[in-house]
């Protein structure tokens, strides 16, 4: 199984508060993506990054920031979480992007906003 | 319309049927091509990629039809463990990957 952990792994909140999504990997891959998975969506990229300090909008990105301090570490910020963000997040990492490579998926964080 | 459409199913089969899977895909410069499979409440994993000359994996083979922009997945002699929800994964390039909503399988006894 590839190297990554994402924490916490299940989550309940309150509407407009904050929330951190944490992804670590231990595969030193460069590219690292956030997914989120809704029922009858598949998966959709929030954001992604390409190396520390580089990260690129995903096709569902509003609302949602994100930060690569280390290579190992991707966290996913919901500044102030709503209901629609109820889902399941996924975090991925690939070792040089997704053209023709493997991408590997963590365990995935339930988050529940009531 | 959706970027990459599947049947949802569920598909119910016995053991040892053969059972396909079909996906479309709306972008034409799409660039690679990939089934993986998911479990219940797990992460996806990667099944295996889809070249324009098909290509097959033991009981499973995949197939691409750039033309039609369409792509299979045939699994034979299914087994239990084949149970599994089946993700169509269409790379349009630039890291961005797109997922279809996924086919649900289940092989029964």
């Amino acid at each position: 199984d590839a190297g990554i952990t994402q924490s916490p792994r299940h989550k309940v909140t309150e509407t407009g508060t904050p929330v951190t999504l944490r992804c670590h990997q231990t595969e030193n891959h460069r590219y690292m993506y956030w997914y989120r998975q809704d029922p009858g969506h598949g998966l959709r990229l929030i954001h992604y990054s390409y190396g520390v300090k580089d990260t690129d909008k995903g096709e569902v990105s509003d609302g949602y920031s994100v930060s690569r301090s280390k290579t190992e570490d991707f966290l996913l910020t919901l500044e102030s979480a709503t209901s629609s963000q109820t889902s399941v997040y996924f975090c991925a990492i690939s070792e040089s992007g997704t053209a023709g490579n493997t991408i590997y998926f963590g365990e995935g964080s339930w988050l529940t906003v009531v | 319309r959706k970027e990459v459409e599947q049947d949802p199913g569920p598909f119910n089969v016995p053991e040892g049927a053969t059972v396909a899977f079909n996906c479309t895909y709306s972008n034409s410069a799409s660039q690679s091509f990939f089934w993986y499979r998911q479990d219940c409440r797990k992460e996806p994993k990667l099944l295996m990629s889809v070249y324009s000359s098909g290509n097959e994996d033991g009981r499973f083979t995949a197939q691409l039809n750039r033309a039609s922009q369409y792509i299979s997945l045939l699994i034979r002699d299914s087994k239990l463990s084949d149970s599994a929800t089946y993700l169509c994964v269409v790379n349009k390039g630039n890291n961005d990957m797109r997922f279809g909503a996924g086919t649900r399988l289940t092989v029964k006894p």
